[in-house]
């Protein structure tokens, strides 16, 4: 089964500094992986996938990730923070095959601070 | 594209009595849905997934009498909670996969469930 680990679980950078959220994984083959966001009370939205291909993947608002299979890692990143990325960020991981289904880590929460 | 809706956003119920929560895609037939559960500041829990027509798949520990869910048409599926107790209050999200684009799940925006 697959799991992830989300190590940190609450982030505090300045704005305009650089981020970096880390997130590690279990999975037997190469899977796939998503970084979602979730303002308090929304559902999520999707920031970035990977899939197969360019280890360094592009996401929406100034988003990206690079997935290291040597560290089963899926570090999200961005070079500048803004106060609106303030909220709770999920890396999450889905199988091939066997219904796709996901699994979660549990959340970093990021503050921004002016 | 791929915009899945949840009604309601909210709930009240008092304890003992049932609630509907809808989910909905919008601009595509969803052949798989999925339900979860999560629990203030805590991650997301898959309960089940539902394919269009077809019975769902709980994942180990949900009760299947007390979340009923229903899948009945590709743009429709419905979680019910029956005889409801405290201890259901939650942020209940939903999901949708199509043929389209298998790997990916489109997230509705929750429905929060108080039980008084």
């Amino acid at each position: 089964a697959q799991s992830v680990t989300q190590p940190d679980i609450h982030i505090t950078v300045s704005e305009g500094a650089s981020l970096e959220l880390r997130c590690n994984y279990s999975y037997g083959a190469t899977p796939y992986l998503f970084w979602y966001v979730q303002s308090p009370g929304q559902g999520l939205q999707l920031l970035l996938k990977y899939f197969s291909g360019d280890t360094l993947v592009q996401g929406i608002k100034g988003f990206e990730a690079e997935f290291k299979r040597s560290q089963s890692s899926f570090n999200l990143r961005k070079p500048s923070v803004h106060w609106s990325d303030a909220a709770e960020y999920f890396c999450a991981v889905g199988a091939r095959g066997g219904g796709n289904k996901l699994t979660f880590g549990t959340g970093t929460q990021l503050k921004v601070e002016l | 594209g791929a915009v899945v809706s949840q009604h309601p956003s909210r709930v009240i119920c008092k304890s003992g009595t049932s609630v509907k929560i809808e989910c909905r895609s919008l601009d595509f037939q969803a052949t798989t849905m999925f339900w979860y559960r999560q629990f203030p500041k805590q991650s997301l829990m898959l309960m089940a997934t539902s394919n269009e027509g077809s019975k769902a798949t709980y994942e180990q520990g949900v009760e299947k009498d007390k979340f009923l869910i229903n899948h009945a048409s590709l743009t429709l599926s419905t979680l019910t909670v029956t005889s409801a107790h405290p201890e259901d209050s939650s942020f209940y999200i939903c999901s949708a996969r199509t043929d389209r684009y298998y790997n990916e799940q489109f997230f509705g925006p929750g429905t929060r469930l108080t039980v008084l």
